[in-house]
């Protein structure tokens, strides 16, 4: 069975200081890890993912996460909050299904509060 | 803007109604996705499409739901006789396929039953 927790529900930071978003896994395969950002009121935006190539995986606007296999974690970092990266932020976990489907198992998600 | 759309973005309807979401994926994407998201949780899976045959169906998808993808574009999800626990925002994803699988999500429906 696949599952992901999402230690904090909520983050808050000063902008300019760093980001930390903590994400553990379970999955019987090697996985594939996502994180996806969400603002208000918005779909969803993939950040980046981690499919078994580096352990360190970059994504989009300044953000990275690195699978730790023994750890089964896949935490999201960023050195320097921005006010604009206040948002809900996802962390999943995914498998392929017997149909083709990439199925994918979301976190509860954290909410990350950048104060000024 | 070529990612995924939804209309309409907002719904507000009385119990009993009908109400019916449409999603137009990204253009090529033979893989679709619908989803529902309730207030402080992640997007929950309710079906998926590869072209024009619905493959998986989630157990949360009771009978007052229905999906359908006539032509391999475009989606509808139709909710008949809607509860009010049905309040949720209905999210849609498309993939491109086989090798490319990463989903690309569309900014969602928010329903609201009175």
């Amino acid at each position: 069975a696949q599952s992901v927790t999402q230690l904090d529900s909520h983050v808050s930071v000063s902008e300019g200081t760093p980001v930390l978003l903590r994400c553990n896994y379970s999955s019987s395969y090697s996985p594939s890890l996502f994180w996806y950002v969400q603002h208000p009121n918005k779909g969803l935006q993939l950040l980046l993912k981690y499919t078994s190539a580096a352990t360190l995986v970059k994504g989009i606007n300044g953000f990275e996460a690195e699978f730790k296999k023994s750890e089964t974690s896949f935490h999201l970092t960023k050195p320097s909050a921005h006010m604009s990266d206040a948002a809900e932020y996802f962390c999943v976990v995914s498998f392929y299904m017997d149909t083709g489907r990439r199925a994918l198992t979301f976190g509860s998600g954290t909410r990350l509060q950048v104060q000024p | 803007d070529t990612g995924v759309s939804q209309d309409p973005r907002h719904k507000i309807t009385k119990r009993g109604q009908n109400v019916t979401f449409r999603c137009d994926p990204i253009s090529e994407h033979n893989r679709l996705y619908w989803y529902r998201q309730t207030l402080g949780q992640g997007p929950e899976f309710l079906t998926y499409f590869q072209n024009e045959a619905q493959l998986e169906k989630s157990r949360l998808l009771s009978d007052r739901f229905s999906a359908e993808r006539p032509k391999g574009s475009f989606s509808t999800l139709e909710i008949q006789r809607t509860e009010q626990g049905d309040s949720a925002m209905y999210l849609c994803a498309s993939s491109p396929g086989q090798s490319q699988e990463t989903q690309y999500f569309g900014p969602g429906t928010r329903l609201l039953v009175l």
